[in-house]
């Protein structure tokens, strides 16, 4: 049973415009979420967390929100460029343990 | 020096060969990672070292042989695989066993098993 589910397997958004990345979980003991960007041939690279006593983080161009009564959290990209054109996986983990990814969501920006 | 590598990028190997996959990172990471992922899945933990010592072992076959000789080196040495253990496998590393710290991930070895 997946803990970590990415629904949308692929994601395409113009230049400029608004990327939203959806992620909802099912362990609500879950207390640490990590969004993490991989090109082809490369590995994952860590993007931006979360704590679960937060509800938003924001980095640059990145901001992640996270909706515990709703088990969801989602990460927006603002704007969005060719560059972010990758597999962007959720991650999450309980008290320190090991990180439980999604399947990913293939982001395809256009110019 | 924020880079973890692995050497081969690629490797192919029959059943039957012994081969031993290599990571190395120089951040001072306390703890490093072996990962599998098949095409469209997510990676997927199979052992955790803290501080030199096999902390986590989730329930990999004994064909899969992980060492950690130092605190910058991990292996992983394969033994008799099969060909369902075609992947492509990723190490990474973090500042402790912990997922607070982020962990930084290789570019992986694709390994295919004939």
């Amino acid at each position: 049973d997946q803990q970590v589910k990415q629904n949308s397997p692929s994601l395409s958004v113009q230049e400029g415009r608004i990327s939203i990345l959806n992620c909802d979980y099912t362990n609500s003991m879950f207390d640490y979420f990590l969004w993490y960007k991989k090109y082809p041939a490369e590995g994952p690279t860590f993007l931006i967390s979360i704590s679960s006593i937060k509800d938003k983080n924001e980095d640059g161009r990145f901001t992640v929100f996270l909706n515990k009564s709703a088990k969801h959290l989602s990460l927006h990209i603002v704007p969005s460029q060719p560059g972010d054109s990758a597999v962007y996986f959720c991650a999450a983990s309980q008290a320190g343990t090991a990180l439980i990814f999604g399947k990913g969501t293939t982001l395809s920006v256009s110019s | 020096d924020t880079e973890v590598t692995q050497t081969p990028k690629h490797l192919v190997m029959g059943m039957t060969n012994k081969k031993s996959l290599k990571c190395e990172q120089h951040m001072g990471h306390r703890a490093m990672y072996w990962y599998k992922q098949k095409a469209k899945k997510p990676p997927e933990l199979m052992f955790v070292y803290s501080y030199e010592k096999l902390s986590i072992n989730e329930s990999v076959p004994s064909r899969f042989s992980p060492e950690c000789p130092n605190s910058s080196l991990l292996n992983l040495h394969l033994h008799a695989l099969q060909p369902e253990d075609s992947a492509l496998y990723l190490c990474a590393s973090s500042t402790a066993e912990t997922s607070y710290n982020e962990q930084f991930f290789g570019p992986g070895t694709r390994l295919t098993v004939l």
